[in-house]
């Protein structure tokens, strides 16, 4: 049963427009999100994080929104350029006892930045 | 953020082999994880390498199959045992302080065929 789902596969943006990706979760004892970004035979690079107990945050191009009761969150980058094309990964995570646990993935979404 | 290699980048392995993969980081850090990514599958964790203790394994993943060393605070190996062609997989290790900040960081992954 995946607890981490990114239902777009792919994502086709024009250039200069906004881009945005979506994640639902379904452990509501997640309490930490993370987008990353990967290009081939590369591992993934973190973009940018929010933690539970907030619902917004911004990281120059690019902003993560969380909706807890929906338990969705969403990746905004605007304006969208060609570098952005890659796989973009949702991800979550729990801190239990003495330190945090590791990360649960969704599919990822490939994001394809059109001129 | 931290630097992480990993050796071998790549390797194709004959079946009923053994492989080891070795992850190395430029500064200390809390806790190392390892993640294997299969063809268009998301990344799954193995395991927490921790420092001076056994590594602490998910459901599905076994210590006879994916041994883990983690002699000190910055490196740590993963042993893919007696291997078949459906562990072929992309295998990344990831590193994480907790003292610093809470997000991953990743290498740049071992992509392994096994025939």
């Amino acid at each position: 049963d995946q607890q981490v789902k990114q239902n777009s596969p792919s994502l086709s943006v024009q250039e200069g427009r906004i881009s945005i990706l979506n994640c639902d979760y379904t452990n509501s004892m997640f309490d930490y999100f993370l987008w990353y970004k990967k290009y081939p035979a590369e591992g993934p690079t973190f973009l940018i994080s929010i933690s539970s107990i907030k619902d917004k945050n911004e990281d120059g191009r690019f902003t993560v929104f969380l909706n807890k009761s929906a338990k969705h969150l969403s990746l905004h980058i605007v304006p969208s350029q060609p570098g952005d094309s890659a796989v973009y990964f949702c991800a979550a995570r729990t801190f239990s006892g003495g330190g945090a646990d590791g990360l649960t993935f969704g599919k990822g979404t490939h994001l394809i930045i059109q001129p | 953020s931290a630097v992480i290699s990993q050796k071998p980048s790549r390797d194709i392995c004959q079946r009923g082999t053994s492989l080891t993969i070795q992850c190395q980081v430029d500064s200390q850090v809390t806790m190392m994880f390892w993640y294997r990514q299969q063809p268009g599958q998301s990344l799954t964790l193995i395991a927490t390498a921790n420092q001076g203790s056994e590594a602490t394994y998910e459901s599905g993943f076994v210590i006879d199959k994916f041994p883990i060393s983690r002699p000190n605070l910055t490196f740590s190996t993963l042993t893919v045992s007696n291997m078949s062609p459906e562990d072929s997989s992309i295998y990344l290790c990831s590193v994480e302080d907790l003292l610093v900040r809470h997000e991953q960081f990743f290498g740049p992954g071992t992509r392994l065929t096994v025939l």
